[in-house]
């Protein structure tokens, strides 16, 4: 069964420097997509950035990238620049197409003034 | 376009209550997904519909039963309430039944207390 894991329940950052979630995930599909999203105090879930397992390129998104591993099933989030406005739940996730998504257990960043 | 609504955003029930949450999406998708949040466990899924006139149980489906109502709507009906279901539900749809490049859009939640 794949499953995503989210090593990291809390994580903490100054304003204006890096950080790097992790996320990692097992499966034997060869085709998958790996998702990060983003929820803040409102609750609402954001979509950050998506990663095609087939792309051997790693996906931007202004101030956020990743950096996939597919070899060792990784799929970190790099956050440059933090902002106070980036300080939320993140969580990553995964699917193959089935119809099903899988999400991790979360990181909560806190982004400090 | 509201995108991905829910109703109720609050809810308080006494254990063995009854309640339907209501979904509704108005961008043609055909997929769609109930999850509940709890803290520490991530999103997990508690049943979805891949298209209309299908559902299928997701990871936690126990105490839970839900309704495509038609393309636009899916409901989610606890029968008989109990405090293990307080929690965080989340409402998502998705464009293609099964093309998974589309990340799911989510309504707002509903957080529901049962005590």
């Amino acid at each position: 069964a794949q499953t995503v894991t989210q090593s990291q329940p809390e994580m903490s950052v100054q304003e204006a420097e890096t950080v790097t979630l992790s996320c990692t995930y097992d499966t034997s599909e060869s085709d998958y997509y790996l998702f990060w999203y983003k929820q803040p105090p409102s609750r609402q879930m954001i979509l950050v950035i998506r990663q095609e397992a087939y792309k051997q390129q790693n996906a931007t998104e202004n101030r956020f990238s990743v950096n996939f591993q597919k070899a060792a099933k990784s799929f970190s989030l790099k956050i440059s620049d933090s902002q106070l406005g980036d300080a939320a739940m993140y969580f990553c996730a995964y699917t193959s197409g089935t119809y099903k998504y899988i999400f991790g257990t979360g990181t909560r960043l806190k982004v400090l003034a | 376009n509201a995108g991905v609504t829910q109703t109720p955003k609050f809810q308080v029930l006494k254990t063995g209550q009854s309640m339907t949450l209501q979904c509704a999406q108005d961008m043609n998708h055909n997929s769609m997904y109930w999850y509940r949040q709890d803290p520490g466990m991530g999103l997990r899924l508690i049943y979805y519909s891949a298209s209309e006139g299908t559902t299928d149980k997701g990871e936690v489906p126990n105490g839970y039963n839900v309704s495509r109502l038609n393309k636009r709507e899916f409901s989610l009906r606890l029968e008989s309430a109990a405090p293990s279901q307080t929690s965080v539900y989340f409402c998502a749809s998705t464009p293609y039944s099964a093309n998974p490049y589309y990340e799911q859009y989510f309504g707002p939640g509903t957080r529901l207390t049962v005590t």
